[in-house]
């Protein structure tokens, strides 16, 4: 049982370039989520799944899509980076069960710098 | 919009209570979360509280709610240096929107 799989740990991008961060999970959870982590900024909600087929976004898309063609997996694609890009990027996914959420596990996250 | 606000940080004194408190402004959340991060590391869930509870404890973590003036805090009983980390407050509103973190320091 491995959790929240994200890949790369580190990567750095010219600005321009598109990348596609992966996130696998193996808890068959249904919710899914992409946040950025920014000095003083706290977590912030990029887009969100409720399940396969289903995505929605959160405080800061612009720059960024998803897809979730299966349970397991949540893309986050950067499709023209920019500096302000760079941050720390986590995964996290969740079960819920009769709208009740039982708490986010985390990836490990991924270090993107756009130069 | 959902707001969720934290002070930013805290420094305590080996063996002493920290208290972390937190504001927001969705009275609908059902689930308020604690989770902690520790440097370089991804956040790890703590504990949380349901809507319709006023305190939960768990051995040195304790968390009270209070609804009417969205105010929820975490106290955690004879910190230790090993509590060092940042610890966020995040409400679940349909999705979870986090606080800024509080970085708890802890002097020996």
């Amino acid at each position: 049982n491995a959790g929240v799989t994200q890949t790369p740990k580190f990567q750095v991008l010219k600005t321009g370039q598109s990348m596609t961060l992966q996130c696998a999970q193996d808890m068959n959870h249904e919710y899914m989520s992409w946040y950025r982590q920014d000095p003083g900024m706290g977590l912030r909600l990029i887009h969100y799944s409720v399940g396969a087929g289903i995505t929605d976004q959160g405080e800061v898309p612009n720059g960024y899509n998803v897809s979730r063609s299966t349970t397991e997996d949540f893309p986050l694609r950067l499709l023209s980076a920019a500096p302000s890009q760079t941050s720390v990027y986590f995964c996290a996914s969740s079960y819920v069960l009769d709208g009740t959420n039982y708490g986010y596990t985390f990836g490990s996250g991924t270090r993107l710098t756009v130069v | 919009g959902e707001d969720v606000e934290q002070s930013l940080f805290l420094s305590v004194r080996e063996g002493d209570s920290s208290v972390i408190n937190c504001t927001y402004t969705d009275s609908s959340s059902t689930y308020l979360y604690w989770y902690k991060q520790e440097p370089g590391a991804g956040l790890q869930l703590l504990t949380y509280i349901f809507s319709n509870m006023d305190m939960k404890q768990d051995q040195r973590l304790t968390v009270l709610l209070n609804k009417k003036d969205k105010h929820l805090s975490l106290r955690i009983a004879d910190t230790q240096t090993g509590d060092s980390a940042i610890y966020f407050c995040a409400p679940w509103m349909g999705k979870l929107i986090f606080g800024q973190g509080t970085t708890l320091q802890v002097k020996p």
